[in-house]
């Protein structure tokens, strides 16, 4: 199972908006919406910011949202702050069970 | 609440086998599936397998079938991860991951496994 493609790199200034693309195929993104998100900064465990495909835990920020259209699941971070500034990476489940994980994103607010 | 508190860092030989633990608490062991995934240095996330902690039922990723192996102690409220014929490439941090809201949602703290001669 190949992973899901995301660009390597984003940026954006304080107070702007970006997304996040993750691109897979029709056996995973396109199939299902068992979409996830995380957030992780560097030296600490990952931390989940969206699942199925759009919806928030409870506690993180209305600022980050999501969404799928094809095959391919976008993440937006609205009102960009310092602090958002870290490694995103979406995972997908893929048919029989497994689950696979994009390439991950650098976020660098400017 | 939640918590998933793994074993620590650990320093193996090309070859050898390394084994990684993973104490849950604050919810009941046998409710929820366990996965684990690894982080080489500066590079990705990357899913190695998942263990139904109530009836033992285990499924792995391609990469790395035959090679791993996920376990549990319901006893114990812990989930294993053994991983065999390392190599340089195995250098990692290994975590284990607690699914809720169908996702991969809780996360230990990581365990790094060196793998050197």
């Amino acid at each position: 199972q190949s992973a899901l493609t995301q660009p390597a790199s984003v940026s954006g200034s304080p107070g702007q908006s970006i997304t996040i693309s993750c691109t897979g195929t029709s056996s995973d993104v396109g199939s299902y919406n068992l979409v996830s998100w995380y957030q992780q900064h560097p030296g600490k465990a990952p931390k989940l910011m969206i699942y199925e495909v759009s919806k928030r835990p409870y506690g993180v920020s209305n600022r980050f949202s999501g969404s799928k259209s094809g095959n391919t699941a976008s993440l937006t971070v609205s009102g960009l702050q310092a602090e958002d500034e870290a490694d995103y990476y979406c995972c997908s489940y893929v048919s029989s069970s497994t689950w696979v994980f994009g390439g991950g994103t650098k976020l660098t607010v400017l | 609440q939640v918590q998933l508190v793994q074993s620590g860092a650990e320093v193996k030989k090309p070859g050898a086998s390394v084994k990684v633990s993973c104490k849950a608490s604050g919810y009941t062991f046998t409710t929820y599936v366990m996965h684990w995934v690894r982080q080489a240095p500066g590079q990705r996330l990357e899913w190695m397998g998942w263990i139904n902690t109530g009836n033992g039922n285990t499924k792995y990723s391609q990469k790395f079938q035959g090679r791993v192996t996920i376990t549990r102690d319901t006893s114990a409220s812990t989930a294993y991860m053994e991983l065999n014929s390392l190599r340089s490439e195995d250098t990692a941090v290994y975590y284990c991951a607690r699914v809720e809201m169908s996702t991969i949602s809780y996360w230990g703290q990581g365990t790094l496994v060196t793998v050197s001669s």
